[in-house]
């Protein structure tokens, strides 16, 4: 089955760009039927959903959020990225990577990597 | 705020059955987009407990249901078990152009 594992900095400063990886076992991210996704969680709140990549490289964003970030693909890791810059003490929360299945409209987000929690401080 | 709308919690004896609803407008449930509804345990991450208004992945008890009418949709649980403590969360679609999520339920067995 697939599996997920985000990785990156736990801390980054204020204005910088946050990178994270998704590694990804189980499937390729270059066959479709995924939508390579990016879930956040402030601490003790709710989900906000950052954006998706499918397979082609075709990307969707919450165009709250669509001025800072970039989802890519890198199909010889096997991986998918999220970068959001501008960094601000409220971009701190855990971030989620997810699979999206894409037969379904919106797709429901199955399974959730473990989740890394990102502060932005200096 | 989102755009979803859940009781910010709700609570049950055990053995009883409980309802956490999701209620949205006309961009968003009542437009059509299905619904799913995801279980976060304490200290965990997120997982999918029902898809497409009311389909069960294999593995989520029978005790777990959806429904949806017009603008909003309902998870249902049965038999309420200590063990289902957690917060719920609602998924769906604006037309807004986003994948957008309730704000979610704290479930609390008393």
């Amino acid at each position: 089955q697939v599996q997920l594992q985000e990785s990156g900095p736990g801390l980054v400063k204020p204005s910088q760009t946050l990178s994270l990886s998704c590694t990804v076992s189980g499937a390729s991210i270059s066959s479709g039927g995924y939508y390579w996704s990016w879930i956040r969680q402030h601490p003790g709140k709710g989900l906000e959903w950052i954006g998706y990549i499918y397979y082609s490289g075709s990307t969707y964003y919450n165009p709250s959020l669509k001025s800072r970030v970039t989802i890519s693909l890198d199909t010889s890791k096997n991986q998918f990225s999220l970068k959001l810059s501008s960094l601000t003490a409220a971009d701190t929360a855990i971030y989620y990577c997810a699979t999206g299945d894409s037969k379904w409209f919106p797709p429901y987000f199955d399974p959730w990597g473990l989740g890394t929690l990102v502060t932005a401080s200096s | 705020q989102s755009v979803l709308t859940q009781p910010p919690s709700v609570s049950g004896a055990p053995g009883q059955r409980v309802t956490i609803s999701c209620t949205g407008n006309s961009s968003n449930i009542g437009a059509g987009f299905d619904v799913h509804w995801y279980q976060q345990l304490p200290g965990a991450a997120p997982k999918l407990l029902i898809y497409g208004n009311n389909n069960r992945p294999s593995g989520v008890p029978d005790r777990f249901s959806g429904s949806t009418s017009g603008t909003s949709a309902s998870l249902a649980i049965a038999g309420l078990q200590a063990e289902d403590e957690g917060d719920y969360y609602c998924q769906s679609y604006d037309s807004s152009l986003s994948v957008v999520f309730g704000g979610g339920t704290k479930l609390t067995a008393l």
